[in-house]
């Protein structure tokens, strides 16, 4: 069956470290996204990508960073970790405006 | 104000009740919507799309109010298993969803 994985489901890193977060999906969708859900916050936006090559910055992109060569992965990476960045994070794929979310990661920066 | 908001309960409410969410958003040039639920630590999961006739999925059904800029979710004879979080969304052209914080529902039995 088709499906959005992320991998680690769980990080614990050091701050000012460099971490990079895994999404695959095999639905092939040309829509993925990265939300990051803290409580208070909701599902905040980090980056976005309509397809192959194709990235935009979301609400809340600083300090994240994602690239897009094929359709199946979307990996986000942390370029120096910050304990503000202690958050789940969802990966979501879909095709026209829906989106469907993997089951997350759990970062925690110390 | 911000771009989709919703009212974070609790709503707590025995089996069999009633219940109806709402959720509003400020930018009228929003496209889509949507209702997702979402288990504790879980990922959320599509619960319905909201279209502009209403639409009803069982004992779900949604609704949208253009004018009013709001969407509804309304469930009847809850269940102990809708206990979860219900997030709205909405899509912005050239961007993304836009998610409210999540109204939360228990049913007590």
């Amino acid at each position: 069956d088709a499906e959005i994985t992320q991998s680690p489901r769980h990080k614990i890193t050091e701050t000012g470290r460099q971490v990079t977060l895994a999404c695959h999906q095999t639905w092939n969708h040309n829509n993925m996204f990265w939300y990051r859900q803290d409580l208070g916050h909701g599902l905040r936006l980090i980056h976005y990508s309509y397809g192959v090559h194709d990235t935009n910055k979301g609400e809340v992109s600083d300090g994240y960073s994602v690239s897009r060569s094929n359709t199946e992965d979307l990996p986000l990476t942390l370029e120096s970790a910050a304990s503000s960045q202690t958050s789940v994070y969802f990966c979501a794929s879909g095709q026209s405006y829906e989106q469907y979310f993997g089951p997350g990661t759990r970062l925690t920066v110390t | 104000r911000k771009e989709v908001e919703q009212d974070p309960g609790p709503f707590n409410v025995p089996e069999g009740a009633t219940v109806a969410f709402n959720c509003t958003y400020s930018n009228s040039a929003s496209q889509s919507f949507f209702w997702y639920r979402q288990d504790c630590r879980k990922e959320p999961k599509l619960l319905m799309s909201v279209y502009s006739s209403g639409n009803e999925d069982g004992r779900f059904t949604a609704q949208l109010n253009r004018a009013s800029q709001y969407i509804s979710l309304l469930i009847r004879d809850s269940k102990l298993s809708d206990s979860a979080t219900y997030l709205c969304a909405v899509y912005q052209a050239g961007t993304a969803l836009i998610f409210g914080k999540g109204t939360t529902l228990s049913v007590s039995s």
